[in-house]
């Protein structure tokens, strides 16, 4: 389950290094997993999705890994500048959840690149 | 190319004061629309979701309602506003799918705060 609490977790970079912020999800059972970056104020940007018949994608300087046997997702960021700067949050779904809105989304991570 | 706007931008409130949250899409037909809540520093949180016209299902008992009068237009409306309505509302659209749910694309949002 998810945490409750007010603060992120923070990843500070240096711009022109690489990130990689992880993401646990919660259902063996999820077959689809999408990563969104938001930055202050806006609203949720796609970024990329993997379906869980896939290990790696790879998109415009971000690569999303998906390791099912540990439940764990993470997105990589190439030299990354400080346009990256935001909350990256990832989202899973699970099939038959009853729902017709069975995306769920984790809390996210910060991500703070210094010049 | 789809685009999703939500209006107001920002809105505050008094407490017992009506509210109405408008969300438009473009460029496609037929979508599932969605109505979220994101509290500060914590996960989105699904309101609603739409499948048709008229189509509304609630996820969690609330001060809040929603309606769909046309294809592309939700609403998110309340008759007497609480304190604890204040956050950051996203409008979001997806593809409809028979089998699996396809990504959700976010509008800007809207910041209310009630006072």
């Amino acid at each position: 389950g998810e945490s409750v609490g007010l603060h992120l977790p923070t990843l500070s970079v240096q711009e022109g290094d690489n990130s990689i912020i992880n993401c646990a999800y919660s259902n063996s059972a999820s077959d689809y997993f999408i990563w969104y970056k938001q930055e202050s104020g806006k609203g949720p940007q796609f970024i990329i999705d993997i379906r869980s018949n896939m290990d790696k994608r790879q998109g415009q300087r971000v690569t999303v890994l998906l390791n099912k046997t540990v439940k764990h997702l993470s997105l990589q960021i190439a030299a990354t500048q400080p346009g990256d700067s935001a909350v990256y949050f990832c989202a899973e779904n699970i099939p038959y959840g009853g729902s017709q809105g069975n995306l769920i989304f984790g809390k996210g991570t910060k991500l703070s690149v210094k010049p | 190319s789809q685009t999703i706007h939500q209006w107001p931008a920002t809105l505050v409130q008094p407490v017992g004061s009506p509210l109405s949250l408008e969300c438009t899409v473009e460029g496609t037909s037929n979508p599932n629309l969605y109505w979220y809540r994101q509290a500060a520093g914590r996960g989105l949180q699904l309101l609603f979701y739409s499948v048709g016209i008229g189509q509304i299902s609630s996820e969690v008992p609330q001060n809040l309602s929603a309606s769909r009068p046309q294809d592309r237009q939700f609403i998110l409306s309340s008759k007497k506003l609480l304190l604890s309505d204040s956050g950051f509302y996203l409008c979001a659209w997806s593809r409809i799918k028979r089998s699996s749910t396809d990504t959700q694309y976010f509008g800007p949002g809207t910041r209310l705060t009630v006072l």
